[in-house]
């Protein structure tokens, strides 16, 4: 049971690459998610899904695409990626909480640096 | 919208003190899920603790436990008999439930334990 993985670990790009930041989980999780960690900001959520076809925004999504086709994956595109973008990414998934306890089960983030 | 405050930037405790770590929030939903995480110098989240909005009594779980006073939307966690391992960011985050997943967390403290 890997529970939720991330690809990379570390990448440097430069302004105006584009890539895809990959997201894993085998714990059948309904419920997947992209968080941004900048210094002094705490996570933000930047886009999330409820089940394989469905998704949407957070509260900075902007730069950033999700697609979800399957229950497992959930990638995080990156189109032109921009300095802004520097930051550290972690993929989180649970359950669809419905009232119970449920936590959120985060990856080990990927540190990416746009140049 | 829901918010969380959390006012101590950083926390500097003697090794085998209690610590309380702050955490405010503001919410209009009638229910709603508390959590905390340590992040580590190696950068993973690691969930400690949850207190559901509508629990009577506040959670415990080995040396954390939550000190949730509802009408003052508080709920600091409590580190007792603290470690050089628990030095750590440490992130308070909330969850409004029957099914919106989306966390939103605070900007974390970062504690650290001295000898």
């Amino acid at each position: 049971n890997a529970g939720v993985t991330q690809t990379p670990k570390f990448q440097v790009l430069k302004t105006g690459q584009s890539m895809t930041l990959q997201c894993a989980q085998d714990m059948n999780h309904e419920y997947m998610s992209w968080y941004r960690q900048d210094p002094g900001m705490g996570l933000r959520l930047i886009h999330y899904s409820v089940g394989a076809g469905i998704t949407d925004q957070g509260e900075v999504p902007n730069g950033y695409n999700v697609s979800r086709s399957t229950t497992e994956d959930f990638p995080l595109r990156l189109l032109s990626a921009a300095p802004s973008q520097t930051s550290v990414y972690f993929c989180a998934s649970s359950r669809l909480a419905g009232g119970n306890t449920d936590t959120q089960y985060f990856g080990p983030g990927t540190r990416l640096t746009v140049l | 919208a829901q918010k969380i405050t959390q006012t101590q930037p950083g926390m500097f405790v003697q090794e085998k003190e209690a610590v309380t770590l702050d955490c405010t929030y503001d919410t209009s939903d009638p229910s709603y899920g508390l959590f905390w995480y340590k992040q580590p110098s190696s950068g993973e989240m690691i969930f400690l603790i949850y207190q559901g909005s509508y629990d009577q009594q506040n959670a415990t779980e080995g040396r954390y436990s939550l000190n949730f006073q509802k009408a003052r939307k508080s709920a600091n966690l409590v580190i007792s008999a603290s470690q050089l391992g628990d030095s750590a960011m440490y992130f308070c985050a909330m969850r409004a439930n029957f099914g919106n997943e989306k966390l939103t967390f605070g900007t974390g403290t970062r504690l650290t334990i001295i000898p």
